[in-house]
C-alpha cells in the first residue's frame, strides 16, 4: 500500500527562526505519486498549503518550501522565517493521477512558533 | 478562500442507533470525499463520489455506512447500525478538479 511518514510529532521553534518539517513517502502502486502539504490552524478546517505533481519540482506558498525529490521519496517542507501565525499543524499527503483512492495523509507535525 | 461546512461539530450516540453526518460542501464542486480519523492515527479515505455515484470506497467503508447527495444539497454520511469502532473525526472535502481538496472542520462522533 501507499504510506507517508513525518517523524516529527512536535515542532518548537522560536520566531524568526528557520523551520524544515521531514516527509517521506512510500508506494506501491503509484509510480509518480501528487504531493501535498496541507495545514490545520487553530479552530479551522485543512486548508491546501502547496502542492507538486512533478518530480524535480519545488511548490511554495506563504514563505514555504518543499521540493518533490523521487530518488529519495521525500517532500520536506522549509520555511527561513518562521512567524508566531505559523504555529498549526502541517500534514505531508500523497494521491495518485486519479485520486481513485483519494490522499493518503501522515500523522501531521504540531508547529508551535514562540515569540 | 472557499468554505465547506460539517454539521454538526459533535455528535454522542449510543451504539446500534442510526447516524447522519453532513457535510455543506463548496458550491460548484463536482467531487466529494468522506475521510476518517481515529485519535492518534492518520486521516483515512472513506469513499468519493461523484455525478450522483461512489466512484471508489476504501475497505473501511463498511456495509453500514452510506452516502449521498439528494438534490445537490448535503452531502451526507449515514451509519446503520454503530458501532463502537465508528467513533472518530469525520472530515468531508469537496473538489472541483480532484487535484486540490478542501476540507471541512469535521464531525467528532462519539459511540457509546
Amino acid at each position: 500500500g501507499d504510506s507517508v511518514t513525518q517523524t516529527e510529532g512536535q515542532v518548537t521553534v522560536s520566531e524568526s527562526k528557520s523551520l524544515i518539517i521531514n516527509c517521506t513517502y512510500s508506494t506501491t502502486s503509484i509510480a509518480y505519486p501528487n504531493l501535498f502539504w496541507y495545514v490545520r490552524y487553530p479552530g479551522e478546517g485543512l486548508q491546501l498549503l502547496l502542492k507538486v505533481i512533478t518530480a524535480g519540482q519545488k511548490g511554495s506558498s506563504r514563505g514555504f518550501e518543499a521540493t518533490y525529490n523521487k530518488e529519495t521519496t521525500s517532500f520536506h517542507l522549509q520555511k527561513a522565517s518562521v512567524q508566531e501565525s505559523d504555529s498549526a499543524v502541517y500534514y505531508c499527503a500523497l494521491g495518485d493521477r486519479n485520486y481513485a483512492q483519494g490522499l493518503t495523509f501522515g500523522l501531521g507535525t504540531r508547529v508551535s512558533v514562540f515569540p | 478562500g472557499p468554505k465547506v461546512l460539517q454539521i454538526p461539530s459533535h455528535q454522542i450516540i449510543d451504539m446500534g442507533q442510526m447516524v447522519t453526518l453532513n457535510c455543506d460542501p463548496v458550491s460548484n464542486h463536482l467531487y466529494f470525499y468522506w475521510y476518517k480519523q481515529i485519535l492518534g492515527q492518520q486521516m483515512e479515505f472513506l469513499v468519493n463520489f461523484y455525478n450522483g455515484k461512489v466512484m471508489e470506497k476504501s475497505k473501511l467503508f463498511k456495509d453500514q455506512f452510506s452516502v449521498e447527495r439528494p438534490d445537490g444539497s448535503y452531502f451526507t454520511l449515514k451509519i446503520q447500525p454503530t458501532a463502537l469502532e465508528d467513533s472518530a473525526v469525520y472530515f468531508c472535502a469537496s473538489s472541483f478538479d480532484r487535484v486540490e481538496q478542501y476540507f471541512g472542520p469535521g464531525t467528532r462522533l462519539t459511540v457509546l
